[in-house]
């Protein structure tokens, strides 16, 4: 069964702290692997990776994807408090005629930073 | 505001009861989607549509669970006889079909009493 495992579950550091939140995944077919922000409201996208050792920024967010080893990484430098969320992996399933197929999601990270 | 909207924001209902929600994707996506959320959890997959058409469905989307899409511009997702187990967060999503860059709408809160 397709399956996407995020760890830790929650994460709690200070304003200043970097951080690595993980993701693993066992899905047939991949395809792309996104990363979402969600606080208390619906998930706001961050990264689609793709292909293998290839980081994607996005000012204090990185994100690289090892698909030898089936995982990828979520790293946050300098967190701030406005960074509290749950932070969701998700790889797109299988799909139907070839065409993009539906997201499995983790149950996600759940990041507080104190000030 | 031109993104993903969904109406009702909440809706309360007994048990037992019907229930439809509504989602109008971003104007030029072809593909929407619907995902189930519920406390702790991931959002959960249920169905989606490549412009009117359902091409996938969730084992989890039950008898008393249906979608439609009637002219591939928003799509209602209907409940029938809800039940407690129901009582979750509905998310709609859309994405224009070239990637899979899935674009969330604010979701609807059900809470079946």
């Amino acid at each position: 069964e397709d399956k996407v495992v995020q760890s830790p579950l929650s994460l709690v550091v200070h304003e200043g702290d970097t951080v690595t939140l993980n993701c693993s995944y066992e899905v047939t077919n991949f395809r792309s692997l996104l990363w979402y922000k969600q606080e208390k409201k619906a998930p706001t996208f961050l990264f689609m990776l793709t292909s293998s050792g290839i980081e994607k920024k996005s000012g204090r967010l990185s994100s690289i994807l090892d698909k030898k080893e089936l995982f990828s990484i979520l790293n946050i430098t300098a967190t701030q408090t406005g960074d509290s969320a749950v932070y969701l992996c998700a790889v797109e399933g299988p799909n139907y005629g070839g065409s993009q197929g539906n997201l499995i999601f983790g149950k996600g990270t759940k990041l507080s930073v104190k000030p | 505001d031109t993104g993903v909207s969904q109406d009702p924001r909440h809706k309360i209902t007994k048990r037992g009861q019907n229930v439809t929600f509504r989602c109008d994707p971003i104007s030029e996506h072809n593909r929407l989607y619907w995902y189930r959320q519920t406390l702790g959890q991931g959002p959960e997959f249920l169905t989606y549509f490549q412009n009117e058409a359902q091409l996938e469905k969730s084992r989890l989307l039950s008898d008393r669970f249906s979608a439609e899409r009637p002219k591939g511009s928003f799509s209602t997702l209907e409940i029938q006889r809800t039940e407690q187990g129901d009582s979750a967060m509905y998310l709609c999503a859309s994405t224009p079909g070239r990637v899979n860059e899935q674009f969330f709408g604010p979701g609807t809160r059900l809470t079946v009493l």
